[in-house]
């Protein structure tokens, strides 16, 4: 079984720019998350998606990030514009969503190193 | 703020000793709560759940502890390998499937 792809592996950007990140989740999988993942700390969840849906995104700066999931598949986060304090691993991670099952499954990560 | 967190940032444990790692959670509400384990440079990687209904789960070397009484969690790691070194987070889980991370704790793993 194919895991939770993600693109880029890093990113390198000044401050101020712009920046996306694509997540491809394995096949069949309802639910999606995104999480920022700071040097040290737990994952933060961003954003949690149903199919194409928002479940929650009350931990995402709206007014710099934006996270779509338009077909229920693929999802893009971006980031405009970035901060210093952005920099961080963002870690995409999908679900079956079922009662039965609880297991969440990880991409590697894109990090982000904002300078 | 977060609702789980851990007790302490890094273990040391002898190989082939037990590792006992803990989880302090606040959310009474949780329907399950999960371990994961992170090693360097990769994503989270699920190792065992438990439903908010037990007391107690074992998997293949792993055993999670819950006790609702005092909002505590642990994981128990038999027989502990090099293989075992990473940062393990405990997390919650509701009827939503959000999925909260605490803040992690380092298993070292003493040759």
């Amino acid at each position: 079984e194919a895991g939770v792809a993600q693109s880029p592996r890093y990113k390198i950007i000044e401050k101020r720019q712009s920046v996306a990140f694509w997540c491809n989740p394995i096949s069949g999988h309802a639910t999606l998350y995104w999480y920022q993942q700071i040097l040290g700390q737990g994952p933060k969840l961003l954003i949690q998606f149903q199919n194409n849906g928002v479940v929650d995104d009350s931990q995402l700066p709206k007014d710099r990030f934006s996270a779509e999931r338009l077909k229920g598949v693929d999802s893009t986060l971006k980031i405009q514009p970035a901060k210093l304090e952005d920099s961080a691993v963002y870690l995409c991670a999908s679900s079956f969503q079922s009662r039965a099952n609880t297991e969440a499954f990880f991409g590697q990560g894109t990090r982000l190193t904002v300078v | 703020g977060e609702s789980v967190g851990l007790h302490l940032p890094t273990l040391s444990v002898q190989e082939g000793d037990n590792s006992i790692i803990n989880c302090a959670y606040s959310n009474s509400a949780s329907d399950y709560f999960i371990w994961y384990k992170q090693e360097s440079g990769k994503g989270p990687q699920f190792i065992i759940d438990i439903r908010s209904n037990m007391d107690k789960r074992q998997g293949q070397r792993v055993t999670v502890l819950l006790n609702k009484t005092v909002k505590h969690l642990s994981l128990q790691i038999a027989a502990t390998q090099p293989g075992d070194s990473a940062v393990y987070f405990c997390a919650e889980g509701g009827w939503d499937d959000k999925i909260i991370f605490g803040k992690g704790t380092r298993l070292h793993i003493l040759p």
